[in-house]
């Protein structure tokens, strides 16, 4: 069974630094990585998919890495702003579970003005 | 407007009452989802349909029912609710040839929190 764990539960960071939230998961044979977002009490935004060919995405301020057979992805934020402050989640999509997500617990991200 | 809706947004019901969550969207996607949110838990799939005669159990189906009345419609049923189904529940849908943002990027809609009693 698929097991995805997030690194750190939570983190606390002053404004302007940059950050890498941690994803790993137990069975490398994967079709995607998905990273999301979600706000208090809102629902999940998905902020970059990696395709399991891939190496990276990238968008904005975010950067998302991927090695599928140590199975780790890590996100890069660069510098950190206060609206960043949010719950990241990472989820993978099995090759053999069609579009099935399995998720992480996330990090608790808060960037301090 | 947004292209996932869940409806309701928040409910209180009490231990045997029957509820339905209902869930639509816009992006005209066929494969649409429903996950459960606990604290310590992580989301967790509970049903998924792939298209409107699709549809297939996740990890957690117990003590729920589902019906996709609709490409664009699929609704989350609890015949009998009890305590520990409270929790933040989630649609989400996907198209596995889209291209653009990714392909098979779910969308998530709102949220609905639901207490029972």
């Amino acid at each position: 069974k698929q097991e995805v764990t997030q690194i750190p539960a939570a983190l606390s960071v002053p404004e302007g630094e940059n950050l890498v939230l941690n994803c790993s998961f137990t069975d490398s044979a994967i079709y995607n990585l998905q990273w999301f977002r979600q706000d208090p009490g809102k629902g999940l935004t998905s902020l970059l998919l990696i395709q399991s060919s891939q190496r990276e995405q990238t968008s904005g301020r975010l950067n998302a890495s991927l090695d599928k057979s140590s199975g780790r992805s890590t996100l890069y934020i660069a510098a950190s702003q206060p609206g960043d402050s949010a719950t990241y989640l990472c989820a993978v999509c099995e090759e053999t579970s069609g579009s099935r997500l399995t998720f992480g617990e996330g990090t608790q991200l808060t960037v301090n003005p | 407007d947004a292209d996932v809706t869940q409806t309701p947004r928040n409910r209180i019901t009490k231990t045997g009452k029957r509820i339905m969550l209902e869930c639509s969207q816009t992006k005209g996607h066929d494969r649409m989802y429903w996950y459960r949110q606990d604290p310590g838990l992580g989301l967790r799939l509970i049903y998924y349909s792939f298209d409107v005669k699709d549809i297939n159990k996740g990890e957690i189906s117990d003590g729920y029912s589902v019906s996709r009345q609709a490409q664009a419609k699929f609704s989350l049923s609890l015949e009998s609710a009890i305590p520990n189904q409270t929790a933040l529940y989630f649609c989400a849908t996907s198209d596995p040839f889209s291209e653009g943002e990714g392909t098979d990027t779910q969308y998530f809609g709102p949220g609905t929190r639901l207490t029972v009693l």
